[in-house]
């Protein structure tokens, strides 16, 4: 089943404790990207990757770390986090381009920042 | 820079109505225009989309946008609403096909009333 598998969904932590929420997808797309989700404000594109160690910034990738050292995965990484942080977050895939492919999302993963 | 503009956070109907959902964009080249649906707890998923063909373009489950450029609209439309359309829907905003960055708006969520 053609799928983008996020993980982990649901996590509390804590204000500077490292984590990375990781992003897998089976359908050898090469174009993948990060969001997150906070009411009223839509979603708002964190990092994207085009390709295989090729990652470029979105519109909010201030406290925010992505590689894409193979081509199915695409981590993200809170170095420190922050209680701003806190909010659902989206993993997506499509082929390299938009009006060919469909962007595929991930189920979400909601991070609570204390 | 491009944006976009959903009017109306939440739209509410009766069942078996029109649907009207709103969408302007901001774009200095054509653009290329998404609707996706999210369902609780659940990631978004495609409805349609413009790429520059037909300006009036068909999706699953009934729904229809139709691009106006002399408006830099894309409303999305359904004749009769049903109970299953009840989500939160977003329109979508790429400058290219080969772009990584796709521009969300605030969403609109739509409730059907019996």
């Amino acid at each position: 089943e053609a799928q983008v598998t996020q993980n982990p969904r649901y996590l509390i932590t804590v204000t500077g404790k490292k984590l990375t929420v990781t992003c897998s997808q089976n359908m050898n797309h090469e174009y993948m990207s990060w969001y997150r989700q906070d009411p009223g404000l839509g979603l708002r594109q964190i990092y994207y990757s085009m390709n295989v160690e090729v990652t470029d910034k979105g519109d909010v990738p201030e406290g925010y770390k992505v590689s894409r050292k193979e081509k199915r995965n695409f981590p993200l990484i809170l170095e420190s986090p922050s209680p701003n942080q806190t909010s659902l977050y989206f993993c997506a895939s499509t082929t390299r381009r938009f009006d060919t492919g469909e962007l595929f999302f991930g189920e979400g993963s909601r991070l609570t920042v204390l | 820079a491009q944006s976009v503009t959903q009017l109306g956070s939440h739209v509410s109907v009766s069942e078996g109505a029109l649907v009207l959902l709103r969408c302007n964009y901001s774009s200095s080249v054509p653009p290329y225009l998404f609707w996706y649906v999210q369902y609780p707890n659940q990631g978004l998923q495609l409805l349609l989309k413009y790429t520059s063909a037909a300006t009036l373009v068909k999706g699953i489950n009934g729904f229809e946008a139709e691009f106006k450029k002399s408006e830099t609209s894309f409303h999305l439309t359904k004749p009769s609403a049903h109970m299953s359309d009840a989500a939160e829907y977003f329109c979508a905003v790429s400058r290219s096909s080969n772009t990584g960055k796709l521009i969300f708006g605030q969403g609109t969520t739509l409730q059907v009333k019996p």
